[in-house]
């Protein structure tokens, strides 16, 4: 069975500008959870989605989204991008909407410049 | 807010020797709990977890103990071997909350 998938692996943006990231979860996995790690803040939750719902969502200001489609894939979107918004994105997916054993992907570096 | 810390960032150990790493969580209402190790470059990897109502569990050459007492958590490697070198992170998660992560240590092996 495949892994959690993120696309794009690299990705640099400028100050500003707007970011699309891609999560595939393990098939027949509902629940997908966004994390950003930085050195500084280690891993930091961003929200969670359970069928197309968003269930829990962390600390982070508007600028940033997500959503979740029926085929269970999320995406999560940075507008208004800034330097502190450099970071590694994490996904990670679950059977069900608890977050526990997640399984997570190998992430999205972003480097705003 | 409620956190999850680390007592060490930074564990040497000798190929072989076995490998202590500790957590401390604050959120008493926590009933589960997760240990995640990280290679470079890579997300991180599912080691092993542990409910409130346990208090030791066993895996492949991994033991987490929980004190529930002293809201403590640890992760034991036995004879850790260089593909151990990695970050661990413990993760505490109340029911109905979101998991929160610790800060990290990270293991060096030395041949």
């Amino acid at each position: 069975k495949a892994g959690v998938t993120q696309t794009p692996r690299y990705l640099i943006k400028t100050r500003g500008q707007q970011v699309t990231l891609s999560c595939s979860p393990i098939s027949g996995h509902r629940s997908v959870s966004w994390y950003q790690q930085t050195p500084g803040q280690g891993l930091q939750f961003l929200f969670e989605y359970f069928s197309e719902t968003q269930r829990n969502k962390g600390n982070f200001p508007g600028r940033f989204s997500g959503r979740q489609f029926s085929n269970s894939r999320s995406e999560m979107n940075v507008s208004t991008l800034e330097l502190g918004d450099s970071a590694l994105y994490l996904c990670a997916s679950s059977l069900v909407a608890d977050q526990e054993t997640q399984y997570f992907g190998p992430g999205t570096r972003l480097l705003v410049l | 807010g409620e956190s999850v810390g680390l007592h060490l960032p930074t564990l040497s150990v000798q190929e072989g020797d076995n490998s202590i790493i500790n957590c401390a969580y604050s959120n008493s209402a926590s009933d589960y709990f997760i240990w995640y190790k990280q290679e470079s470059g890579k997300g991180p990897q599912f080691i092993i977890d542990i409910r409130s109502n346990m208090d030791k569990r066993q895996g492949q050459r991994v033991t987490v103990l929980l004190n529930k007492t002293v809201k403590h958590l640890s992760l034991q490697i036995a004879a850790t071997q260089p593909g151990d070198s990695a970050v661990y992170f413990c993760a505490e998660k109340a029911a109905g909350n979101k998991l929160t992560f610790g800060g990290g240590t990270r293991v060096l092996v030395k041949p």
